[in-house]
């Protein structure tokens, strides 16, 4: 099935850095990418879409200068956290939609845990 | 926007026992129900999805019904083992088309050998 990587699957930083993470579709092509976030025994909360091309598409409540996301290739979209505060902790995982692949189905990155001390 | 209700939160079953998580959504525009599975380093894995136009969906061991009058969906797993243990979520497409998804909360199944 299609495979979708995260890079870093963990990373720790201090406050006040910003932290960048990758999302790359392995073997297919995603116009579409979809980050969340979830906390600790909660559900997946949509962050933002990512169009390939264009501007994100972020949910209401999540700061768009915050969480920076770029996708400038069918393949790769990154979501970059910056000025990272200890209340940004949290697990983050994005998912990909297959250009040619079943309607709606998307496939989901192992996830990023970020931790801001 | 759509809101998603999942239960149970946790769920405890007997290897070889059935398992079944209920979800129940609010816009009725919505045509699209996915089941992920969450294990630990293996992040999300669609398991089963089923669309608007279907009332059942069957594969080997696990079933999705879909009532869209009633507006709720259900996750069923027949002889259950051991490493069916995760946290399942349900999801609800956001109105139709959209391509966004709204999850649940989550089911921490546990089977017990």
């Amino acid at each position: 099935g299609a495979v979708v990587s995260q890079h870093p699957s963990r990373v720790i930083c201090k406050s006040g850095t910003s932290v960048k993470i990758e999302c790359r579709s392995l073997d297919f092509q995603a116009t579409t990418m979809f980050w969340y976030r979830q906390f600790p025994k909660q559900s997946l909360m949509l962050m933002a879409t990512s169009n390939e091309g264009s501007k994100a598409t972020y949910e209401q409540g999540v700061e768009k200068d915050k969480f920076l996301i770029n996708h400038a290739s069918l393949t790769l979209s990154t979501l970059t956290v910056t000025s990272a505060h200890p209340e940004d902790s949290s697990f983050y995982i994005c998912s990909a939609r297959d250009v040619d692949g079943a309607y709606n189905e998307q496939f989901f990155g192992p996830g990023t845990r970020l931790t801001v001390l | 926007g759509e809101n998603v209700e999942q239960h149970p939160s946790t769920l405890s079953v007997q290897e070889g026992d059935s398992a079944v998580i209920k979800c129940t959504y609010s816009d009725s525009a919505s045509n699209y129900f996915p089941w992920y599975k969450q294990e630990l380093g293996k992040g999300s894995q669609l398991i089963i999805d089923i669309r608007s136009n279907v009332g059942e969906k069957k594969d080997q061991r696990i079933a999705v019904t879909l009532n869209k009058t009633a507006k709720h969906f259900s996750l069923h797993i027949t002889e259950t083992q051991p490493e069916d243990s995760a946290v399942y979520f349900c999801a609800a497409e956001i109105g139709a088309g959209s391509y966004q998804l709204t999850f649940g909360k989550g089911t921490k199944l546990s089977v017990i050998p």
